[in-house]
């Protein structure tokens, strides 16, 4: 990928309200697609992960992501948002556009959950 | 399984001393990445590992660094001589596959340089 885009740097959502974080990336050939999540004071931890097949790809903590191709997008949605999570977000791409397969991370969205 | 782990997980120093920074990888991985997070500049790339050699360090910012991977189980990253600007969280990851597939993230050594 030659840039990864996370549009918005803060989220805030209701609890119980719809969560979307949207990923856009810049990519000519396939792109292998993760979602992280990072606490506070802590590392990076999967969210989900697509590499192949099924275009929407369910996660851990009810969150789920969409590739579609035609946008370059992997929006990540959670139907109802609860106040654990709230935390960082980052989107991952990886493709070999450079010739080999390298990481790209997106710049993160804030998460915050309102009660 | 314990997960990755890195040492120190804070660590103050003045400008001008050397810092060692440490990782060990889940057993089995075969890739190893270290990362800097800066609320300036995010979360950089630094170096990616495979199979103990170094594939990309396109990252390293400038001759000041240096990482090391003498076995599978063991990385160091280095600055020498440090300087303020590299205050910031350093992140060690692992994969078992090489850039396609999963990172395993440590919990980061926090770096202040005084």
């Amino acid at each position: 990928a030659q840039s990864v885009t996370q549009l918005g740097s803060h989220v805030s959502v209701s609890e119980g309200a719809l969560v979307l974080l949207r990923c856009n990336y810049s990519s000519s050939v396939p792109p292998y697609l993760f979602w992280y999540v990072q606490y506070p004071n802590q590392g990076l931890q999967l969210l989900l992960k697509y590499t192949t097949g099924a275009t929407l790809v369910k996660g851990i903590n009810g969150f789920e992501a969409e590739f579609k191709k035609s946008e370059t997008s992997f929006h990540l949605t959670k139907p109802s948002a609860h106040m654990s999570d709230a935390a960082e977000y980052f989107c991952d791409v990886s493709d070999n556009t450079s010739g080999t397969y390298k990481y790209i991370f997106g710049t993160g969205t804030r998460l915050k959950v309102l009660a | 399984d314990a997960g990755v782990i890195q040492s120190p997980r804070h660590e103050v120093t003045e400008m001008g001393q050397e810092v060692t920074l440490r990782c060990k990888p889940i057993s089995g991985h075969n890739s190893l990445f270290w990362y800097r997070q800066t609320m300036m500049r995010g979360l950089e790339l630094l170096i990616y590992f495979n199979n103990n050699v170094p594939i990309d360090d396109s990252g390293m910012p400038e001759d000041r660094f240096s990482a090391k991977m003498p076995n599978a189980s063991f990385s160091t990253l280095k600055i020498q001589p440090s300087e303020p600007r590299d205050s910031a969280v350093y992140f060690c990851a692992s994969s078992l596959a090489g850039p396609t597939d999963t990172q395993y993230f440590g919990p980061g050594t926090r770096l202040t340089v005084l």
